[in-house]
């Protein structure tokens, strides 16, 4: 099984500020994909960003970027101009390529948004 | 809108009663899941399927059994349920095509077993 480690359980960042969240994981594999998913307090799951292994160019959606380090196996989140929604619990995620069917889900990073 | 939707939203039961939670979906996607989630422990694999009664077992599977008998449900089985078996599960489905496909969820049961 693949592990995936978000070492940060709490987060906190001011209005309008940057932060990054961090993501690591344990792969022998070349192929695979990763993505950020995002848990308000609704409890609902959303997708934020992905982000294929193959691709050298980082994902970047709106306000959310990623810093892909494949050699380094690290997968961050960068949350630029934070607002008050995005307060919410963050999860990292692996997808092999080769056994496919599985994802992978790191603990959960805590982000609190300070006005 | 992924068209999934979880059955019952809330449920209180004792230990030692069977409970089933249903997860519907209404586009025909390949895969299900079913995670649960607690603190500390991130989300969880229990079981998926990859099509009408092909299913697997993930990392947290015993004392859970699964079903599929159409595409569109997958319902999670607690033969007997147990305290340890309170938590918050999530449905998930990913479509078959493309590889760099997400899985869109469920808005989660959350299961009491007093």
């Amino acid at each position: 099984a693949q592990t995936v480690t978000q070492s940060q359980p709490e987060m906190s960042v001011q209005e309008a500020e940057t932060v990054t969240l961090s993501c690591t994981y344990d792969t022998s594999e070349s192929d695979y994909y990763l993505f950020w998913y995002k848990q308000p307090p609704s409890r609902q799951m959303i997708l934020v960003i992905r982000q294929e292994a193959y691709k050298q160019q980082n994902a970047t959606e709106n306000r959310f970027s990623v810093n892909f380090q494949k050699a380094a196996k690290s997968f961050s989140l960068k949350i630029s101009d934070s607002q008050l929604g995005d307060a919410a619990m963050y999860f990292c995620a692996y997808r092999s390529d080769y056994t496919g069917n599985q994802f992978y889900f790191g603990t959960g990073t805590s982000l609190t948004v300070i006005p | 809108d992924a068209g999934i939707t979880q059955s019952p939203r809330h449920k209180v039961t004792e230990t030692g009663t069977p409970v089933t939670l249903r997860c519907h979906q209404t586009e025909n996607h390949r895969y299900m899941y079913w995670y649960r989630q607690d603190p500390g422990h991130g989300l969880r694999l229990i079981h998926y399927s990859y099509g009408v009664k092909d299913t697997d077992k993930g990392e947290v599977s015993d004392g859970y059994s699964v079903s599929r008998s159409k595409t569109e449900d997958f319902l999670l089985t607690l033969e007997s349920a147990t305290s340890s078996q309170t938590s918050v599960y999530f449905c998930a489905i990913r479509s078959g095509t493309g590889r760099n496909q997400p899985q869109h969820f469920g808005d989660g049961t959350r299961l009491s077993i007093l």
